[in-house]
């Protein structure tokens, strides 16, 4: 079955760092590209970044600086990793295999 | 960063009615455009792509236009299932970038 499923701690605290996996089955992360896209509750969709088929990676310019993509392919895992969250990043995170299928998405709050 | 323009930001319509939402990028994107469903609670949904492709499964009463720099998400009949919230999206120059959304709802 063809899916990608995010998992990481729903509660992070404030100036910590975020580390959310996105667990895929059904096809191989050197097929498909993954992207991460988040949303606060009740706003918009923001892309963050995507892992291409070849490793390489992109990130949104206004996160560049404390996001970082990775995965390892054996484990067909995909590693979201976010320093210094505030209250600011507190959104529901979705992986997507080219923005065509979806997670289910996970929740995070920031707060002490 | 390309900046995609979408309008309206809510549009309050009837069952049966033809609605049309745009977004207008802020410069050359080809027809690297999609456009996404989003249901209260749920993940995004791909609906068009490539501009004026329709994804799997999407009933075809959904169309996606192209006129220069603007793009369309048109539903030609409008039915219960299609109350969501609507976004583009952007991927011909990295970073992708979201139009801000439209919410559809019954007028």
């Amino acid at each position: 079955q063809v899916q990608l499923k995010e998992s990481g701690p729903g509660l992070v605290q404030p100036s910590q760092t975020l580390s959310l996996t996105c667990t895929v089955s059904g096809f191989s992360l050197t097929s498909y590209n993954v992207h991460w896209v988040r949303q606060p509750t009740g706003k918009g969709l923001e892309w963050m970044g995507v892992i291409w088929t070849g490793g390489s990676t992109d990130y949104n310019s206004a996160l560049k600086s404390r996001l970082s993509i990775s995965r390892d392919t054996s484990k067909s895992q995909v590693f979201l990793k976010m320093n210094s969250l505030q209250t600011e990043d507190i959104a529901t995170y979705y992986c997507a295999r080219d923005l065509g299928l979806w997670g289910q998405g996970v929740m995070v709050t920031v707060s002490s | 960063d390309i900046q995609m323009t979408q309008a309206p930001s809510s549009l309050p319509a009837s069952l049966g009615d033809r609605v049309t939402i745009t977004c207008r990028a802020s410069q050359d994107i080809g027809n690297y455009l999609r456009w996404f469903q989003q249901k209260p609670g749920k993940s995004p949904r791909l609906m068009i792509y490539g501009a004026t492709n329709l994804a799997a499964g999407v009933p075809s009463r959904f169309s996606g236009s192209r006129s220069g720099s603007d793009y369309s998400l048109t539903i030609s009949s409008l039915e219960s299932e299609d109350m969501a919230d609507y976004y583009c999206l952007q991927s011909k120059e990295s970073p992708d970038t979201f139009g801000a959304g439209t919410k559809l709802e019954l007028k």
